[in-house]
């Protein structure tokens, strides 16, 4: 089983920030990592599919880089609407898994 | 566009089956996607639980242990999920999800989402 490290598990951050998240598997899963965002109540929503490309509708200030095992998520200019919570996942072949996710809070 | 919606009971008692059902509407069940069950207990992560496709191939989450059975039905597009034996650690919103198959090959990962129901394992 493909287990999948994230970090940090909070970040506090101020409205304009740049923030970068990291995720690592623990063996290579090429590019099959995707990013989503969770808000209390609701389910997750994607951000980043195969590790950079950014999906429909998501706004450019997401990227995504790595491959391998490393990974990161960057938010640039965070946003009012950007304070949730998020989860990496590796989608590697018939089997899915889930980071432990980070908090981005309010500073 | 696709959605997808949840039902089935809010509770099961202990060492019983939980038995929730996923309706797609607005695309083909048929198409090239894969169709998951996730779930998430109060307060914690994400769990992938298993995959389906429309010819009704699967793959489960071994931790599972086997409780976990997962059907298609094409002629009502709907997706099921059956987990037995269950526990007060199977208390969870359990989620529904589209894998959907990119035309260079792979996936672009869980593109739409069902808007989750909670079941709670209880007496």
């Amino acid at each position: 089983d493909i287990q999948m490290t994230q970090s940090p598990s909070t970040l506090s951050a101020s409205v304009g920030d740049t923030v970068t998240i990291t995720c690592r598997a623990s063996q290579s899963i090429s590019r099959w990592l995707a990013w989503y965002q969770q808000k209390p109540g609701k389910a997750p929503k994607l951000l980043i599919y195969k590790a950079s490309s950014l999906e429909s509708g998501v706004p450019s200030r997401f990227s995504g880089s790595g491959s391998g095992t490393e990974f990161t998520l960057t938010i640039s200019g965070l946003q009012p609407d950007d304070f949730a919570t998020y989860y990496c996942q590796q989608y590697n072949g018939h089997s899915k898994t889930f980071g432990q996710g980070t908090k981005v809070e309010i500073k | 566009q696709v959605q997808l919606q949840e039902s089935g009971p809010g509770l099961v008692k202990p060492s019983g089956t939980l038995s929730l059902t996923c309706a797609v509407s607005g695309g083909s069940i048929s198409s090239s996607s894969w169709w998951s069950w996730f779930r998430q207990p109060p307060g914690k992560g994400l769990e992938w639980l298993g995959e389906i496709n429309h010819s009704g191939s699967t793959n489960y989450n071994p931790s599972l242990r086997g409780r976990v059975t997962i059907s298609v039905d094409n002629s009502q597009s709907q997706i099921s999920l059956k987990l037995s034996s269950v526990t007060a650690a199977d208390t969870a919103v359990y989620y529904c999800a589209r894998e959907d198959i990119l035309p260079t090959g792979g996936t672009s990962a869980f593109d739409v989402w069902g808007q989750g129901t909670m079941v709670t394992v209880s007496s």
